[in-house]
């Protein structure tokens, strides 16, 4: 069975930091690219990174550049997302996705997503 | 960066008819649209990719249509578990972008 498995969420103060993890199974994880999309409560998604399948290239919107490193482990079959900076706005279920192809296409596996809570 | 735009915001339907999601992007992305189906308190599902693929698996009352900058989500004959928040998304360059979405709801 093809499935994606979110950790790392929690409570953490603005400017804090948090890693995300994401642990895949049933496919051949180096194949495809893998995404984080965030969903702030009561809102739409938003896409936030993406890594390729070589692990090479790495691409984030601009709210969270220099603050957010999306990162793979093709050998344990896991997604990271190391946030640091945190702000109040980052508040949100963080999902990881996988994509169909190895760069950017559709997501068509989701996890269960993951909370992160920027509080003081 | 592209910007997605989706219209209706909201729309009100009853089981049975057919509806139609409309999806702008702020400059042309080819075919590079996907759409998605999200449930309250459940991850997105993808529906449809490259504008007019139905993703496996998925009901053949889903269609997409369009290139360029505009698009269409339609449903030929609503199903109870079909009333829920859709959402397209480019995948034509990054940072990819979402449009904010259409909740569907039963009239």
């Amino acid at each position: 069975e093809v499935q994606l498995v979110e950790s790392g969420g929690g409570v953490v103060n603005p400017g804090g930091s948090l890693r995300l993890s994401c642990e895949a199974s049933g496919f051949t994880f180096d194949d495809y690219g893998m995404h984080w999309v965030r969903q702030a409560p009561g809102k739409g998604l938003e896409w936030v990174a993406v890594v390729f399948g070589n692990g090479a290239s790495k691409h984030y919107v601009d709210s969270v550049k220099g603050r957010f490193t999306i990162s793979r482990d093709n050998g344990r079959h896991s997604l990271y997302l190391q946030m640091n900076s945190l702000r109040i706005e980052d508040t949100a279920v963080y999902f990881c996705a996988k994509d169909t192809l190895w760069n950017l296409n559709a997501m068509d596996v989701w996890g269960q997503g993951t909370t992160v809570i920027v509080s003081s | 960066d592209i910007q997605m735009t989706q219209s209706p915001s909201s729309l009100s339907a009853s089981v049975g008819d057919r509806v139609t999601i409309t999806c702008r992007a702020s400059q042309p992305i080819s075919k590079k649209l996907n759409w998605y189906q999200q449930r309250p308190g459940k991850a997105p599902k993808l529906l449809i990719y490259g504008a007019s693929s139905l993703q496996s698996g998925v009901p053949s009352r889903f269609s997409g249509s369009g290139s360029g900058t505009e698009f269409t989500l339609s449903i030929s004959s609503l199903q109870p578990e079909d009333f829920a928040t859709y959402y397209c998304q480019q995948s034509y360059i990054t940072p990819s972008s979402f449009g904010q979405g259409t909740k569907l709801e039963i009239k």
